[in-house]
């Protein structure tokens, strides 16, 4: 059982690219979330799904595109890096989005945006 | 709108003394408050949540948290500190207008000294 597992681990884009940051879990859970961190701030929802097919937005969700095709996994896209995104990324799930559910975090993705 | 404040950026403890990190919410209904720990280039790992019941919670490696629904904390304890223990923690409350996500609060950097 690997949990939540994420790719890249580190990551380096100049402004303007995009790419994809991978999420992954084999824990058969209906919720994952991405989260944002930075010094000072804690941790930030971007964005997250309730199930396959159903997305939406967090607390800051602009400049990043999110998909659920299938329950285990929940990629998160960034359509044009700007400097501001530089930030350790997290994927969570959790069983059922219940109140008292546990959420489960990766290992995080270290993106520099230069 | 729900919120966590913890209101000290790093507590430092020598090794064998106890330990507080202090975390206190703003919640419309019910808290939901969990704790989670970072350690350096890590994920965030699961404490301990209150959910309902008695207001001291234990939870893994010791730790525990006390719930004051008066004083709206849920602070973090621990009778006698390990260098271990030293690490980034946050305390996070579930936001029922974010599909039961978690808010988390800014974290607060452990520093045990031998």
């Amino acid at each position: 059982n690997a949990g939540v597992t994420q790719t890249p681990k580190f990551q380096v884009l100049k402004t303007g690219q995009s790419m994809t940051l991978q999420c992954a879990q084999d824990m058969n859970h209906e919720y994952m979330s991405w989260y944002r961190q930075d010094p000072g701030m804690g941790l930030r929802l971007i964005h997250y799904s309730v199930g396959a097919g159903i997305t939406d937005q967090g607390e800051v969700p602009n400049g990043y595109n999110v998909s659920r095709s299938t329950t285990e996994d929940f990629p998160l896209r960034l359509l044009s890096a700007a400097p501001s995104q530089t930030s350790v990324y997290f994927c969570a799930s959790s069983p059922t989005g219940g109140r008292t559910d546990t959420q489960y975090f990766g290992p995080g993705t270290r993106l520099t945006v230069l | 709108a729900q919120s966590v404040a913890q209101p000290e950026d790093q507590v430092n403890v020598a090794e064998g003394n106890p330990l507080t990190v202090k975390c206190t919410y703003s919640v419309s209904g019910n808290p939901y408050l969990f704790w989670y720990v970072q350690y350096p280039n890590r994920g965030l790992q699961f404490l301990l949540k209150y959910i309902t019941g008695d207001n001291l919670v234990k939870g893994s490696y010791g730790f525990e948290a006390e719930f004051n629904k008066s004083q709206t904390s849920f602070h973090l304890k621990k009778p006698s500190a390990l260098v271990s223990d030293s690490a980034l923690y946050f305390c996070a409350v579930r936001d029922m207008n974010a599909g039961n996500m978690l808010t988390f609060g800014g974290g607060t950097r452990l520093m045990v000294k031998p």
